[in-house]
């Protein structure tokens, strides 16, 4: 079956480090990727996708790169914020419609910047 | 704002007990989604629709119960409530096609449950 294996945690960053945490995947068809991220106390947010492979995904100054011969999809920041303090969790989905588009998930990792 | 609702955000249930996770949505979003969360384990999938009427079992779908009558609603029922089923509950909605451009997936705030 489809699976997303992340980096385990708990990683802790001082601020303006330079962030990785890596995640690959196994999947039975051609996956979507996604980070998502997750403040405490708060549901799941998207942080970014990428829909096919060599794609970047980016946002609030995080990328991800979709690299299909590698299978990965590693998270990166140049410079982290004590703001960006979270639980990250990698994603996939199929895309097929007869996947019926479940998100499969890696466990997360937890990310705490320091001061 | 158009989204995910899911009430009660927090619940006490003692062994034995049954409640209904309320989830709705009004992006009508065909595709709904329950998940629960356990520390250091991800999100495993409980059970889906793909529309009104049509419900299927994801990978932990034991102890629950689900029902779509309507495209906006999407409840998750627990009977015999057990301590295995304290976890923080997410509810989902996305639309029927991928989107380029869209995030795809809304998930709610969650519903924090403790079995004792």
């Amino acid at each position: 079956g489809d699976s997303v294996t992340q980096m385990e945690g708990p990683v802790t960053l001082s601020e303006e480090a330079f962030l990785t945490i890596n995640c690959t995947y196994t999947a039975t068809g051609y996956p979507s990727l996604f980070w998502y991220v997750q403040y405490p106390g708060e549901g799941l947010q998207l942080l970014l996708k990428a829909t096919k492979a060599d794609d970047k995904g980016s946002n609030k100054g995080f990328e991800a790169t979709y690299r299909k011969e590698t299978t990965s999809f590693h998270l990166e920041k140049g410079s982290v914020q004590v703001s960006d303090s979270a639980v990250y969790f990698c994603a996939l989905t199929l895309n097929s419609g007869g996947s019926n588009y479940k998100l499969t998930f890696g466990k997360g990792t937890l990310l705490t910047v320091n001061p | 704002n158009a989204g995910v609702t899911q009430t009660p955000k927090f619940r006490i249930l003692k062994i034995g007990q049954s409640m209904t996770l309320q989830c709705a949505q009004d992006m009508n979003h065909n595709y709904m989604y329950w998940y629960r969360q356990d520390p250091g384990m991800g999100l495993k999938l409980i059970y889906y629709s793909v529309g009104a009427g049509i419900t299927d079992k994801g990978e932990v779908p034991n102890g629950y119960n689900v029902s779509r009558s309507t495209t906006e609603d999407f409840p998750l029922r627990l009977e015999l409530a057990a301590p295995s089923q304290t976890s923080v509950y997410f509810c989902a909605s996305r639309p029927p096609l991928f989107i380029q451009g869209s995030g795809g997936y809304t998930f709610g705030s969650g519903t924090r449950l403790t079995v004792v």
